[in-house]
């Protein structure tokens, strides 16, 4: 059984398109996040969420949202993609915010044509 | 300056060898210090956790904390092919996961 899954591995669109990513839990966590690992391996927290608090990483544009339908889903929407969001996104769980129990999923890998 | 800095390698390695992973960094409120393995195409999984300085062991996997020196390690012992991977140092102020800082990786290969 996979922990955290992402929805698609991978995703392929032009300049200007609005695209979504799906993430889901099955840990029975309560918190959720969103990273972005760029070309060179470096891995930022975008957003952290639990049913209380939303936590926005300041350097994140508001083109980014998180959107959660239930504590086992985060899905991360995008709009007007841009060449600088091609990245692999990762979502993440944990209990609470304590990182010795967070898991992150496989990564979806975005390329913006 | 980055927070945290790490050498991004490659490293490579003969098999049953001890390598050694390390990180610098510039805050000194860091006080949580985490070491992550990514294998290829993947998301990345925790290998050693742990709280201000000192040393933690698991199995083959030592990590070490110097905070005077604002210095971290990982040592693993008896290197195994499939340890063969990017190892993620990240660190943090607060117990809080929204918090974390990570390195860029260090690329391992471990020859058989």
């Amino acid at each position: 059984d996979t922990a955290v899954s992402q929805t698609p591995k991978y995703l392929v669109t032009q300049m200007g398109n609005d695209k979504s990513i799906k993430c889901e839990q099955n840990l029975g966590h309560d918190t959720m996040y969103w990273y972005k690992q760029d070309s060179k391996k470096f891995l930022k927290i975008m957003f952290s969420y639990n049913n209380k608090e939303l936590i926005i990483n300041e350097t994140v544009p508001n083109r980014f949202s998180p959107k959660s339908p239930d504590k086992a889903h985060l899905n991360l929407h995008i709009n007007s993609l841009e060449l600088g969001d091609s990245a692999v996104y990762f979502c993440a769980s944990s209990q609470g915010a304590l990182m010795d129990t967070q898991y992150f999923g496989p990564g979806t890998r975005l390329t913006v044509l | 300056q980055k927070e945290v800095e790490q050498d991004p390698g490659p490293l490579s390695v003969p098999e049953g060898a001890i390598v050694s992973l390390n990180c610098t960094y510039s805050n000194s409120a860091f006080q949580y210090f985490m070491w992550y393995r990514q294998y290829s195409r993947k998301g990345p999984e925790l290998l050693m956790y742990t709280y201000s300085s000192g040393n933690k062991e698991d199995g083959r996997f030592t990590a070490q904390v110097d905070k005077s020196s604002k210095y971290i390690s990982l040592f693993i012992r008896d290197s195994q092919p499939s340890d063969s991977a990017t190892y993620l140092c990240a660190m943090s102020a607060s117990s809080s996961a929204s918090k974390i800082i990570f390195g860029s990786g260090t690329r391992l290969s471990i020859r058989p």
